[in-house]
């Protein structure tokens, strides 16, 4: 079965960092591009960050952008997001997404459950 | 970025009607157009691709169509497992999304 499992949400606090970490299994993972994705409580959703298979190419949305580091491990099978100065906007579930870049640009296509991340003193 | 509004934000209908939600685009973005269905507590599915490719899995009451800059998600007879969130997404550039439309019970 294709699963992607996020870990490393939990409470922060401003200014302060967390590394989320993303179990990918049931797949080629070395094959895909990833994404992360988030939700802010009851708000619609926000694409932050994407890396290539190979993660030669990586994005970042403008909110995250200098703090946010996304990476991936092929031979773990896993994905990471590292963020740093954390702010209470940053508050949201974060979902791992696999890619199927292609022809129709980035599809979504296998999401995580998704972990919480809470800023706030 | 290019911005993505739906419309209605949210509507009431019943098991068994027509259910249309509208997405526009702020710009041209081709079928780069896809569709994904939340429901509380979950991620997201994903339904459709290209504007109009359905994902597998996904039961055919399920369609989509548009290109440019309008598109539309058609569910032809509503079922009590369609009553939910839906955002369109586009991946003709930088990934964006619509705010959601909400499907609930009339």
């Amino acid at each position: 079965e294709v699963q992607l499992e996020e870990s490393g949400g939990g409470l922060v606090q401003p200014g302060g960092s967390l590394r989320l970490s993303c179990a990918a299994s049931g797949f080629t993972f070395s094959s895909y591009s990833m994404n992360w994705v988030r939700q802010a409580p009851g708000k619609g959703l926000e694409w932050v960050s994407y890396i290539s298979s190979s993660s030669s190419t990586i994005y970042y949305a403008d909110s995250v952008k200098g703090r946010f580091t996304i990476s991936r491990d092929n031979a773990e099978n896993s994905l990471y997001l590292h963020m740093n100065s954390l702010r209470a906007e940053d508050t949201a579930v974060y979902y791992c997404v696999r890619d199927l870049y292609g022809d129709y640009g980035s599809v979504f296509d296998i999401w995580g459950q998704g972990t919480l991340v809470t800023v706030s003193s | 970025d290019i911005q993505m509004t739906q419309s209605p934000s949210s509507l009431s209908a019943s098991v068994g009607d027509r259910v249309t939600i509208t997405c526009r685009a702020s710009q041209s973005i081709s079928s780069y157009l896809n569709w994904y269905q939340q429901k509380p507590g979950k991620a997201p599915k994903l339904l459709i691709y290209g504007a109009s490719s359905l994902q597998s899995g996904v039961p055919p009451r399920i369609s989509g169509s548009g290109s440019g800059t309008d598109f539309t998600l058609t569910i032809s007879s509503l079922q009590p497992e369609d009553f939910a969130t839906y955002y369109c997404q586009q991946s003709y550039s930088t990934p964006t999304f619509g705010q959601g439309t909400k499907v609930e019970i009339k």
